[in-house]
Order: C-alpha cells, then structure tokens, then sequence
C-alpha cells in the first residue's frame, strides 16, 4: 500500500524555526515535494528532493533520506503569512507516477 | 504567462444534477491530474492522464467521469452517482515521468444543495 504521514497541527512563534516532518511509504520513488496551501486556495510548490540531503531555497529547506522513508522541512525566520497547511507528496513509480499527498500538517505562527 | 485555468471558481448544484469542471492547461504537459480535497483534508486522487485520449480511475473515481480529447484538456464531470460531491476540486499537471513539479489549478468549489 501508500501512505504517507505528518503531524496534524504545529504552533510556533514568529521568528522561530520549525521543523515538519513526513515520513512514507510508497509503491516506488521518484521524489518527495512540499507544498504550501493557505485556506481556500490551491497547493504552491515550495521544495523537491530526489536524493539523499539537504535542499535549501531561501528560508526553506527540505531534507530527505530514502532508507529512512522520511522527509522533513525546516522553514526560518517564521512570519505570520507562513500560517498554511504544508503537504507533503511522494511521486510514485510505475504507470502514471502518481503523486500521493499526506494529510497536510496545519502551521499557525503566533506573534 | 502560462498555467492551469479552472472554471467555474464556485459552482452550486441540486441534487442529481451533473455538473462538469473545466480544466485547461497551457504548460504544455504531459500528464493531468484532478483530485478532490475535503475540508481539513489532504489530496485524494481522482482520475489522472498520461496521454491524449487515455485516461485512468484513481482512488476515488466513483461517481466521476472525464475525458481527454485534447493535451490541453481535460474536464471532469461530478455526476448524480456521486453520493457526497461537495467538496474543493483542483486540477493539475505535470511535464512527464519522473521528478517533476506538479502544477495547480486555483480550484474549483462544489456546492450541493
């Protein structure tokens, strides 16, 4: 089967690090992504990893280990419009390569 | 600029009615997506298209249909079958195999009422 997971809710405070974790198990690999969603509106790609390591894009980074099957992103420097759901997608193999979606974890960032 | 375009934005349907979503895409891409997101929810697969004029049932493909006349194409239809079709409704598309970024449409909302 897939299935992929993450934390339902965080809470940080503006100006702090957090750390959203996602871990996986998927039918085959050919990369993890996250995506920012704020309510009512659709998914914004903010990061991909298809190796091992570190990918960081400004105040966000995404780690990745595929022996682990786990994922996180580190977003810095927190601001109150990174308030979103993150979701976290693993892009399957075989036919279509489908991306499948964890639940999406809630960040609220409070002053 | 290119993109995804979705049509309506909101959508209000009656009970057993059909109702079709527009999706139109200008990204020259491959392979398109819909999925359906409940509220609180994550992504839930619906139908997906690798090629013109072959498309496949995803997770959740009960009570749905779709075609893909055209690359750029590719509307979904929520029909009467479909026992609980309010819900956020977003297509997406992506260049081809292997690590591509997978685009998104701003959505469409379905009401029943």
């Amino acid at each position: 089967g897939q299935n992929i997971d993450q934390p339902t809710e965080m809470t940080a405070t503006e100006g702090a690090i957090v750390q959203i974790n996602c871990t996986y198990q998927t039918s085959g690999f050919n990369g993890l992504f996250w995506y920012q969603q704020h309510a009512g509106e659709a998914p914004t790609f903010l990061s991909y990893n298809v190796l091992d390591g570190l990918e960081e894009k400004g105040r966000f980074s995404s780690f990745l280990s595929r022996s682990k099957g786990y994922s996180y992103l580190l977003l810095k420097e927190l601001q109150m419009k990174d308030s979103a759901s993150y979701l976290c997608a693993v892009r399957a193999a075989g036919y279509g390569q489908n991306f499948v979606f964890g639940p999406g974890t809630r960040l609220s960032v409070l002053p | 600029d290119g993109g995804i375009t979705q049509s309506p934005k909101y959508l209000f349907r009656k009970e057993g009615q059909n109702v079709t979503l527009s999706c139109e895409q200008n990204l020259n891409h491959d392979a398109m997506y819909w999925y359906r997101q409940d509220p609180g929810q994550g992504l839930r697969l619906i139908y997906y298209s690798q090629i013109v004029n072959d498309f496949q049932k995803g997770d959740i493909a009960e009570g749905y249909s779709v075609s893909r006349e055209k690359k750029e194409s590719f509307p979904l239809t929520v029909t009467s079958a479909q026992k609980n079709p309010t819900a956020f409704y977003l297509c997406a598309s992506t260049k081809g195999s292997g690590a591509n970024v997978l685009t998104f449409g701003a959505g469409s909302r379905l009401t029943v009422l």
